[in-house]
């Protein structure tokens, strides 16, 4: 059974460095082929691609953001690690952790609530 | 502004049927049969419906179908529930480190 769990601070002041951590179960990110991205979605909006490890540690993220971003991997603990520089009130989000099989997101995390203030 | 483009709303009465549009461009939608189809009641997250197009996981009612013309992927949903409420996403495979890209969702009302 595959399952993932975002954890991290509800709440950050600006120009502070989030850190989210996705903690998950039922697979191995060092299988050929797995990988793991985050997405977020402010409340009310659409959802965003932020950043991608794959089982290789190749990472890759969002043009708009990849200055601010960096995204890791902790096999043995079975966690995929982001981080967030400088974050401001527009990074208030729903921030999501999912599995990628193919090219879908077979199963996502609960999701949790990051407000900024200022 | 998504890479894909959706209705932002559409409805339907229960029973009836309603389909949601995704067009993309040649360089995702159209090429590749990598298109995805997620439901988002409210307050929760993504759950995957539909992949590579018209593929259902295990779960998922065969009410809710996909296809695909040209650029554009769509998602059909039947026989319309009350449950079916929601916000619906589609992805598609983009040759870029990108990876797959999103449509900006459309929010199904069940009149």
């Amino acid at each position: 059974q595959v399952t993932l769990k975002e954890s991290g601070p509800a709440l950050v002041k600006s120009g502070q460095t989030l850190t989210l951590t996705c903690t998950f179960s039922g697979f191995s990110i060092t299988t050929s082929g797995m990988r793991v991205s985050w997405i977020r979605q402010p409340p009310g909006k659409a959802l965003e691609w932020l950043a991608r490890i794959d089982w290789d540690d190749d990472k890759f993220y969002s043009t708009s953001l990849k200055t601010r971003l960096s995204i890791s991997k902790n096999t043995s603990k079975n966690q995929v690690v982001l981080t967030m520089t400088n974050m401001d009130p527009v990074d208030t989000a729903t921030y999501y952790c999912a599995r990628i099989k193919g090219a879908a997101y077979d199963f996502w995390g609960q999701g949790t609530l990051v407000t900024v203030s200022s | 502004q998504s890479a894909l483009t959706q209705p932002p709303s559409v409805s339907g009465s229960p029973g009836q049927s309603v389909t949601i549009s995704c067009t993309g461009t040649s360089s995702d939608v159209g090429t590749y049969n990598r298109v995805s189809w997620y439901q988002q009641p409210p307050g929760t997250a993504p759950k995957l419906i539909i992949y590579d197009v018209s593929y259902r996981p295990s779960g998922v009612p065969d009410r809710f179908s996909g296809s695909k013309s040209g650029n554009t992927a769509s998602l059909t949903i039947s026989g319309l529930q009350a449950e079916d409420e929601a916000d619906y996403y589609c992805s598609s495979y983009i040759s870029s480190s990108i990876f797959v890209v999103f449509g900006g969702g459309t929010k199904l009302t069940v009149l």
